[in-house]
C-alpha cells in the first residue's frame, strides 16, 4: 500500500513563474490537506479538500494560491507568480473516512520549492 | 490569541535515559492531541494520538499524557537510542473527524551515545 506521494520533491522557479505541486493520497483516503513549513517554523495549515470540494481554505493566502482535488487524478496546489517568500516545504497529508482512523493524517515527503 | 508551544527547540540526552518533551497550549479546547516525528528532509510520521477523555497512552517505548486542566501534554521516550534523534511535533485537533491539525514548532531531540 503506497503512502502519500508528492511530486516533484524539489522545484525551482524564478520570480513570476507558476509552481504546481501534486499530491496523490493513500489508497482509500478521500481527504487531503496541504501544509506549508518555513525554516524553523511549524507546519501551517493551508487548505483541506475532498474530491471535487474545498472544505476549508482558511489558511490559504487570498491571492495567487489555489488548490483542487479533481474526481480523477491527484490534488494540485498551484501558486501563480511566485515570489521569494513562497520558498518553503509544502506537505500534503491524507486521512481516511472511517471513524476510527479519520483523525490520523498521513504525510507525504513534501515538495521543496525554491524561488530564485 | 491561540498558541501552542513546545518547551524547547532542542533537547540533548544520553542514550538509555528517558526523554521528556512538553507541549502547552492556550485558548484551545482540542478534541485530541497527536505527536509526530519528523526527520530532516522528510514528512512528519504519526506516532500517537490521545483524546481529551484519556489521561495516558503507551506504545512500546513511547508514552503520552494529556492534562486538559493544565492544557499540557508530555511525551516520553524511555530507554532512548541514537535512532530516536529527530524533531518531534505536537499537533492539536480542534474538532473531531477530518479536521486540519494545528502544529507546534517542534523539539529537536538528540540522543548521544
Amino acid at each position: 500500500n503506497a503512502g502519500v506521494m508528492q511530486n516533484p520533491r524539489h522545484l525551482v522557479r524564478r520570480r513570476g513563474q507558476e509552481a504546481r505541486l501534486r499530491c496523490s493520497p493513500m489508497k482509500g483516503h478521500s481527504h487531503v490537506y496541504w501544509y506549508r513549513q518555513l525554516p524553523e517554523e511549524g507546519l501551517k495549515f493551508m487548505v483541506y479538500l475532498q474530491k471535487e470540494n474545498i472544505i476549508d481554505e482558511s489558511g490559504m493566502p487570498k491571492e495567487r494560491f489555489s488548490a483542487e482535488f479533481p474526481k480523477e487524478g491527484p490534488s494540485i496546489l498551484r501558486i501563480q507568480q511566485v515570489v521569494r517568500g513562497d520558498s518553503a516545504a509544502y506537505f500534503c497529508a491524507s486521512s481516511p473516512r472511517r471513524d476510527r482512523d479519520r483523525d490520523i493524517q498521513y504525510f507525504g515527503a513534501g515538495t521543496r520549492l525554491s524561488v530564485l | 490569541s491561540q498558541k501552542i508551544e513546545q518547551n524547547s527547540e532542542a533537547l540533548n540526552i544520553q542514550e538509555g535515559k528517558t526523554a521528556t518533551l512538553t507541549c502547552n497550549y492556550t485558548n484551545y479546547s482540542p478534541a485530541y492531541l497527536q505527536w509526530y516525528r519528523q526527520d530532516p528532509g522528510r514528512g512528519p510520521v504519526f506516532l500517537l494520538l490521545i483524546r481529551e477523555n484519556e489521561k495516558e497512552k503507551r506504545k512500546e517505548r513511547l508514552k503520552v499524557t494529556f492534562d486538559t486542566t493544565l492544557k499540557q501534554s508530555l511525551f516520553h521516550i524511555t530507554a532512548s537510542q541514537p535512532a530516536d534523534s529527530a524533531t518531534y511535533l505536537c499537533a492539536l485537533g480542534p474538532g473531531s473527524g477530518n479536521t486540519p491539525l494545528v502544529f507546534g514548532k517542534g523539539t529537536r531531540l538528540s540522543v548521544i551515545a
